[in-house]
């Protein structure tokens, strides 16, 4: 496509439930990350993926969270049994690996833990 | 330790005039890179501008330029003529070596009419 799609844009869940969110880069990006912003606040680094290994997954901030890419395209943010502190944007973002590399972003899933 | 300090949290500034975001850094790395992006009420972030540590000439995409202060490790976002547009949160981020992007908390710019 021609940007970064993610979905849903919004998801409302009761606490306690899984949710899965989805990003799909802009075709050829090797690089995709994802992040976590909370209400006004900067970005929270989750994991990072080249092509479909994840060298980096520092920023998962427990074992509730996990993420896979399939196929140098497609990611997918799991969050089991989820709790009130998770709800945030969670944005995705996509580069070509390069030395000047520009991140573009996806528009965000806004979650909510009821 | 903050790696990427953005000092001011809020500015108001008057349309047309210019203003300067500040953005601090600390990295021991001598290869790095240095962003700034946009983040308008809509919430997407935006790509503005891109420095190297090793590009010797500051970086300038439109009315967007970045005084880079190197060894005084300052990357400082200049908006020359200011529009209503402009009103936003802009991040600084800053990738090292490790190509992980570590990001400031941000300012809130608004531009009044």
């Amino acid at each position: 496509g021609a940007g970064v799609s993610q979905s849903p844009s919004n998801k409302v869940t009761e606490k306690g439930k899984d949710v899965e969110l989805r990003c799909d880069p802009i075709s050829g990006h090797t690089a995709l990350y994802w992040y976590r912003q909370r209400l006004g606040q900067g970005l929270e680094f989750l994991i990072y993926f080249q092509g479909n290994s994840a060298p980096d997954k520092s920023g998962l901030p427990s074992d509730r969270f996990s993420a896979e890419r399939t196929g140098e395209s497609v990611s997918t943010l799991t969050i089991q049994r989820t709790q009130q502190e998770d709800s945030a944007v969670y944005l995705c973002a996509s580069s070509l690996w390069g030395s000047k590399e520009k991140l573009f972003f996806g528009s965000g899933t806004q979650l909510s833990v009821l | 330790a903050q790696k990427i300090t953005q000092t001011q949290p809020g500015m108001f500034v008057q349309e047309k005039e210019a203003v300067t975001l500040d953005c601090t850094y600390d990295t021991s790395d001598q290869s790095y890179g240095l962003f700034w992006y946009k983040q308008p009420s809509s919430g997407e972030m935006i790509f503005l501008i891109y420095q190297g540590s090793y590009d010797e000439q500051n970086a300038t995409e439109g009315r967007y330029s970045l005084n880079f202060q190197k060894a005084r490790k300052s990357a400082n976002l200049v908006i020359s003529a200011s529009q209503l547009g402009d009103s936003a949160m802009y991040f600084c981020a800053m990738r090292e070596v490790n190509y992980q992007l570590i990001w400031g908390a941000g300012t809130k710019l608004i531009i009044k009419p």
